[in-house]
C-alpha cells in the first residue's frame, strides 16, 4: 500500500517561496500521477496541480504563475514550490496519488505564512 | 472551470438514518468523472466513490453514488457513528480539477 509523507517548513514569510516535498513509500513514483491539494483553515479543498512521473504537469490557472511541481525519481519524491506567498496561502497542504480522482492522501502539513 | 455546488450545507441526522447528499455541476461532467470524499476532523480526505458510482477499495456498501451530466448524489444507507463527517464532491472531467464546498453530516 502506497504511503505519502509531506515535509517542509511550517512557517514561511510573506513574499518568500513555500517549498514542500512528498516522500512516496510502499511503491514506485514511476508510472503514476501525483498531485498537490491544499485546504485553508476551516475551508474547502483546492487543487494546486499534478505531475506525471515523466515530468509533464498541469496547474490550476489561479496559481499557475507561482507554482512549480517537480519529481525526483531517484529519491521517490515529488515537490511543490509556490513563490511570492501571502497570508492567503496559509493552509494544510496534501500530497496525493492521482491526477483525476485522488486515490491516496498524505496526512497533510500545515504551512503558515506570517512575518 | 466547472463549479460544483453541494447541498445541503449541513445535514442533521441520527445514527441509522439515510443520508442523501447532492452535488450539482455548472456544466456537464464528462464521462461521469465525479468523485466523493469523506473528511473527518483533523484527518486527510478519503476517497469513497469514483466514476460517479464505483466504490473505492475498502469502502462499505452502505455508501453509494449515482448520477450523470450535472447532477450527482451520494447516499449513505444507514449512518454509522463514524460516518458523521464532511463530504466533498470533485470533478475530474476537465482541468482545473474542482471540488464542491462540502456537506457536513452532523449528529442530530
Amino acid at each position: 500500500q502506497v504511503q505519502l509523507q509531506e515535509s517542509g517548513p511550517g512557517l514561511v514569510k510573506p513574499s518568500e517561496t513555500l517549498s514542500l516535498t512528498c516522500t512516496v513509500s510502499g511503491g514506485s513514483i514511476s508510472n503514476n500521477y501525483w498531485s498537490w491539494i491544499r485546504q485553508p483553515p476551516g475551508k474547502g479543498l483546492e487543487w494546486i496541480g499534478y505531475i506525471y512521473y515523466s515530468g509533464s504537469t498541469d496547474y490550476n490557472p489561479s496559481l499557475k504563475s507561482r507554482v512549480t511541481i517537480s519529481v525526483d525519481l531517484s529519491m521517490n519524491q515529488f515537490s511543490l514550490k509556490l513563490t511570492s506567498v501571502t497570508a492567503a496561502d496559509t493552509a494544510v497542504y496534501f500530497c496525493v496519488l492521482g491526477w483525476g480522482y485522488m486515490d491516496v492522501w498524505g496526512m497533510g502539513t500545515t504551512v503558515t505564512v506570517s512575518s | 472551470e466547472i463549479v460544483l455546488t453541494q447541498s445541503p450545507g449541513t445535514l442533521s441526522l441520527s445514527p441509522g438514518e439515510r443520508a442523501t447528499l447532492s452535488c450539482r455541476a455548472s456544466q456537464s461532467v464528462g464521462s461521469s468523472y465525479l468523485a466523493w470524499y469523506q473528511q473527518r476532523p483533523g484527518q486527510a480526505p478519503r476517497l469513497l466513490i469514483y466514476g460517479a458510482s464505483s466504490r473505492a477499495t475498502g469502502i462499505p456498501d452502505r455508501f453509494s453514488g449515482s448520477g450523470s451530466g450535472t447532477d450527482f448524489t451520494l447516499t449513505i444507507s444507514r449512518l454509522e457513528p463514524e460516518d458523521f463527517a464532511v463530504y466533498y464532491c470533485q470533478q475530474y472531467g476537465s482541468s482545473p480539477r474542482t471540488f464542491g464546498q462540502g456537506t457536513k453530516v452532523e449528529i442530530k
